[in-house]
Order: C-alpha cells, then structure tokens, then sequence
C-alpha cells in the first residue's frame, strides 16, 4: 500500500539553526510529494511540492528534493525562525485514477527557541 | 478571494446525536475532498468529490458517516449516531480540478462527543 514515514517530533532548534526533517514514503505508482504545514491556531497550507523524480521544491527558504532511488522527501531549511515554529506534515498522491486524495504522516512538531 | 469555509468551528454533542459538517470551497474549484485529523490516527483521508459526484469514499471509517454536495459547490458530512471515537478535527481541502493540483484547506470544524 501507499504511506509517509516521518522522524518522530518535538524537533527543538535554536534559531538560525539548520533543520532536516526526515521524510520516505512507500507509493505503488509514481506519486506526487508534499510538505504541508499547519501553524498555531491555523489551518493546513501547502509548503512545497514535487511532482517528479529529481525534482525540487522550494518555498520560504524550505527545500525538499524528490529522491526515487531512496523514496525520501527530506525538508531542510538553512536558518530557522521563531516563526517557523510549527507543526509539519509530509504527504503523497499516487496516480492513476489519481483523485488527488492525500496521504499523510504523522506530523513532525518542529519548535524554534530563540 | 475568498478560501474554504467550514462551519460550525466547534461542535459539541453528546453520544448518539447525529451531526452535519459544512465545507464552503473555493469558488470554481470542481475536486472537494475530507479529512480527518485526530489524535491518535493522524490525517486521514474520508471522501473525494468531482462536481456532485463521489468518486472515492474509500475513507470513511464506516456507514454512519456519510457526505453529499450539491450545486458541485457546498458539501455537507453527517455523522449519524455519534461515538466518543468520532471526536476529531474535520478538514474540508478544495482544488480546481482534483489530481496533482494543489489543495486548499479550511480551518476545520473540532467535534466533540460526550
């Protein structure tokens, strides 16, 4: 079956540290990647994305570089802020007869100390 | 403009009610789909709709929960004969045709069953 695997949270970092939050995914077809993030007190939002192999997304200074030959979808971002304190979410969708449904992780909970 | 609506925000009731979700999605946005996000299972993917279609309603955990939209705008979830297992966050996502597109989330709707 299709699934995320995320490093488990609390990620505490001190600001402008360097964050890497671990992502790989299980997918029988070829599948779209995503980051999405949920702030506090807010809804989800798209982070990035990546929609092919080799791929890389970028958004606010985050990046995540589709990696087929290791199924992973890594988030990394050089410097963090306090604001950058979130929860973060990994996510796939698998074509064909791709509705688009979203399969989750579980959510890494990152928190930025400054 | 203006992004996916959910209503109500919070929703108490108490074991055995039935309740009903609305999910408000972007306008012109043909693909609507629901999510549930709880503690202990995660974000998990309910139903997909295409127009007034549900083309996927592999999700939903089981025959007392069902959904309709109409008008291929407003969807409606109802939870019949609640269970404290059903306390959750409900999050509606809209996207302009469903696929690899982009999904756009509401704030969700917190139910809590006594």
């Amino acid at each position: 079956g299709n699934s995320v695997t995320q490093m488990e949270g609390p990620v505490t970092l001190s600001e402008e540290a360097f964050l890497t939050i671990n992502c790989t995914y299980t997918a029988t077809g070829y599948p779209s990647l995503f980051w999405y993030v949920q702030y506090p007190g807010e809804g989800l939002q798209l982070l990035l994305k990546a929609t092919k192999a080799d791929d890389k997304g970028s958004n606010k200074g985050f990046e995540a570089t589709y990696r087929k030959e290791t199924t992973s979808f890594h988030l990394e971002k050089g410097s963090v802020q306090v604001s950058d304190s979130a929860v973060y979410f990994c996510a796939l969708s698998v074509p064909p007869g791709n509705t688009g449904k979203l399969i989750f992780g579980q959510g890494t909970t990152l928190q930025v100390k400054p | 403009g203006a992004g996916v609506s959910q209503s109500p925000s919070n929703k108490v009731t108490e074991k055995g009610k039935d309740v009903e979700l609305r999910c408000d999605p972007i306008s012109g946005h043909t693909a609507l789909y629901w999510y549930r996000q709880s503690l202990g299972q995660g974000l998990e993917f309910l139903i997909y709709f295409q127009g007034n279609s549900a083309p996927d309603k592999s999700g939903l955990p089981s025959d007392r929960f069902s959904a309709e939209r109409t008008g291929g705008s407003v969807s409606t979830l109802t939870i019949q004969r609640t269970q404290q297992e059903d306390s959750a966050v409900y999050l509606c996502a809209s996207s302009h045709q469903g696929g690899r597109e982009t999904q756009y989330f509401g704030p969700g709707t917190r139910l809590l069953v006594l």
